[in-house]
């Protein structure tokens, strides 16, 4: 079975400085999806980036990247140029995809959740 | 564009009782996800449907039921309410068939159990 941690209950960070969530993971899988998804106050949980373990490349979505660091299974969140709208829950979490064999394929597996609040 | 739609989205019930919850998927979305996040907790699987059929089963209790119907909607049924079963109930889809692995979550229905 796959874990998630987040070690990082709470965070906080200025507006428009830089902030880096944490997260590890264990996995005995090579093929899988990482997401980092936020949930706001009003509880809606919105997919913020996704990285595919089998690309080098970090994924990048304007503000937010990821540095996926595979063979130390550490996926942390990068949110550059903090907004107050960014205040919200993070969640990491672990997929295996369709196709890959076994079980449990396709379920979104979470971290704990890290608190971000961005102040003014 | 066209999210995932859930009713209702506030229910209360009583202990004994019987609720049912719907998810409405993406258009062209196949796949459909229950998830259930307790007061202060991470979101936990419970059951997923692909092509109208069950595809995978988390902590689900056998209290609980889920089917997907022939128009791709999902309904959850929850029998024999209990006060633990107060939480935020999400629906997710994904459009499995198209190699999407992305879910889209609805807005969550969230049940009170008194």
């Amino acid at each position: 079975a796959q874990t998630v941690t987040q070690s990082q209950p709470e965070m906080s960070v200025q507006e428009a400085e830089t902030v880096t969530l944490s997260c590890t993971y264990d996995t005995s899988e090579n093929n899988y999806y990482l997401f980092w998804y936020k949930q706001p106050p009003s509880r809606q949980m919105i997919l913020v980036i996704r990285q595919e373990a089998y690309k080098q490349q970090n994924a990048t979505e304007n503000r937010f990247s990821v540095n996926f660091q595979k063979a130390a299974k550490s996926f942390s969140l990068k949110i550059s140029d903090s907004q107050l709208g960014d205040t919200a829950m993070y969640f990491c979490a672990f997929m295996k995809p369709w196709g890959a064999g076994g079980t449990s394929y396709g379920k979104l597996t979470f971290g704990q959740g890290t608190i971000l609040t961005v102040h003014p | 564009a066209a999210g995932v739609i859930q009713s209702p989205r506030h229910l209360i019930k009583e202990k004994r009782e019987t609720a049912t919850l719907k998810c409405y998927p993406i258009p062209r979305h196949d796949t459909v996800y229950w998830y259930q996040q307790g007061p202060g907790q991470d979101p936990q699987f419970l059951i997923s449907f692909y092509e109208k059929m069950q595809s995978d089963k988390g902590s689900i209790p056998d209290r609980f039921s889920a089917q997907q119907f022939s128009d791709y909607h999902s309904e959850l049924n929850m029998s024999s309410l209990e006060l633990g079963d107060s939480a935020l109930y999400f629906c997710a889809s994904s459009h499995r068939t198209g190699g999407g692995n992305e879910q889209y979550f609805g807005p969550g229905t969230r049940l009170t159990v008194t």
